[in-house]
């Protein structure tokens, strides 16, 4: 079963605009996790962020984890148009390894 | 340094056949987690092994199995198949680390399709 879900399910923005996708979960976590997958081939890991923290940034990116709403965003900032590629986060529970997986949103730069 | 590998990269089968889908992990990883991703949705867990046993285990019935061997590498395999089972199945691996969760590499799938 999915443990969240991304909002929204597809997004299409201007190359250099930015783009903010949201992710929300069900059940207390260790961290979150944040993935980039083009055409349904492999995850490319973007980012982690642990339970006790609020943000995190790396390059373009930058996460915020909101543990009292069970939420989580991702904004790419100044957007490629290789940034075209579904999104996925994913949870880990304390007390194991398996990552559990939105739903995905689908995200379009158009040049 | 090579990353997760996996072979084959597509796979077509019938419906009642048995499929097996290899793993190799990241140089100096001890850890393969195999997922399958139907069509439009996110991975879901299958099971993880580690130290030749299997760790962990999603909710998948019994025709889904696995190996680890002595050198990490990993084994998928599906009995019975069933249209169901086309889908992506990717294997991902990671350093075991009982004081913190470690990053998953994940390798670039292979296609399953069940006719």
């Amino acid at each position: 079963s999915q443990q969240g879900e991304e909002d929204p399910q597809a997004l299409s923005i201007q190359e250099g605009e930015n783009a903010t996708m949201n992710c929300s979960y069900k059940t207390s976590i260790n961290n979150l996790q944040w993935y980039r997958q083009n055409s349904g081939r492999g995850l490319v890991h973007l980012i982690l962020i642990r339970s006790n923290e609020r943000e995190k940034h790396s390059g373009r990116l930058r996460v915020t984890l909101d543990t009292s709403k069970k939420s989580s965003s991702l904004l790419i900032t100044a957007s490629r148009a290789a940034d075209t590629a579904s999104y996925f986060c994913a949870t880990m529970n304390f007390g194991n390894e398996k990552l559990t997986f939105g739903t995905g949103t689908r995200l379009t730069i158009i040049p | 340094d090579a990353g997760v590998t996996q072979s084959p990269t597509h796979l077509i089968k019938t419906r009642g056949q048995q499929v097996t889908l290899r793993c190799s992990p990241k140089s100096g990883h001890d850890t393969v987690s195999w997922y399958q991703q139907a069509l439009g949705q996110g991975p879901q867990f299958i099971f993880q092994y580690y130290e030749e046993e299997e760790r962990q285990r999603g909710n998948f019935p019994d025709r889904f199995s696995g190996h680890q061997f002595p050198n990490y590498s990993s084994e998928l395999n599906v009995n019975a198949l069933l249209l169901g089972d086309s889908a992506l199945y990717l294997c991902a691996s990671s350093l075991l680390n009982y004081f913190s969760y470690n990053e998953q590499f994940f390798g670039p799938g292979t296609r399953l399709t069940v006719l």
